[in-house]
């Protein structure tokens, strides 16, 4: 069956320090996958989507990048954290037939 | 933006049935109508989806209008633990590329089951 792992749980980072959250899929192959954020009492906004290696798409523009280094691993990092980059950050992966499968999640709060 | 509308709450007694309806009275005739629910500090949830007929699972049943202008996803016994903030979605579920069938959340229906 599917999994998908998310880390870490929780982080907490000061400004302008640099960021990296590792999302890796198993028991799949060439999925799609996606990163989320959803800041606080906001709704879940679509940051990035993959459908390949070295494939990324941004749907908006900020201070954070994703990359896509192996088929089921997927990584989203900032050079330098700002305070507007809180939030709760989820991957997920797509079959596109079926939906969407999301990880727990990785609550980052920038100090 | 989302292609749907959505009551912002809706509460429910423990064990009645929950109705929470969506209107996506733009959706093309290659979408699908997704629900899923986000249980408080988790990732959302896939309950269930359809593209004209009803469809029912062992979570939940969809259905949908003749028109499938609108929809309504329905929780047989409510408990305590279906409070979450539920998203009706609308997209195709072929591979089209780019970002047509990406999922993109609206603001959802908050339900809260109450004892």
């Amino acid at each position: 069956s599917q999994t998908i792992h998310q880390w870490p749980a929780t982080l907490v980072q000061p400004v302008g320090s640099p960021l990296s959250l590792e999302c890796t899929v198993e028991g799949t192959s060439n999925p799609n996958l996606y990163w989320y954020r959803q800041a606080a009492g906001r709704g879940l906004q679509l940051l990035f989507y993959s459908v390949g290696i070295g494939q990324i798409s941004s749907e908006v523009p900020q201070n954070l990048s994703a990359s896509r280094p192996q088929d089921r691993q997927f990584i989203l990092s900032s050079k330098k954290l700002l305070l507007s980059d809180s939030g709760f950050y989820l991957c997920a992966w797509s079959d596109f037939n079926y939906g969407y499968t999301f990880g727990s999640g990785t609550r980052l709060t920038v100090v | 933006d989302a292609k749907t509308t959505q009551p912002p709450s809706m509460d429910c007694a423990e064990g009645r049935a929950a109705n929470l309806p969506c209107n996506h009275s733009t959706i093309s005739g290659n979408e699908y109508v997704y629900w899923y629910r986000q249980i408080h500090s988790q990732g959302p949830q896939y309950i269930i989806h359809g593209l004209k007929n009803n469809e029912t699972n062992e979570m939940a049943s969809l259905i949908i209008t003749e028109d499938r202008k609108s929809s309504t996803l329905i929780l047989p016994h409510a408990t305590l633990r279906d409070t979450a903030v539920y998203y009706c979605i609308v997209r195709p579920t072929q591979n089209y590329g780019g970002s047509q069938g990406n999922l993109i959340f609206g603001k959802g229906t908050k339900l809260s089951v109450k004892p």
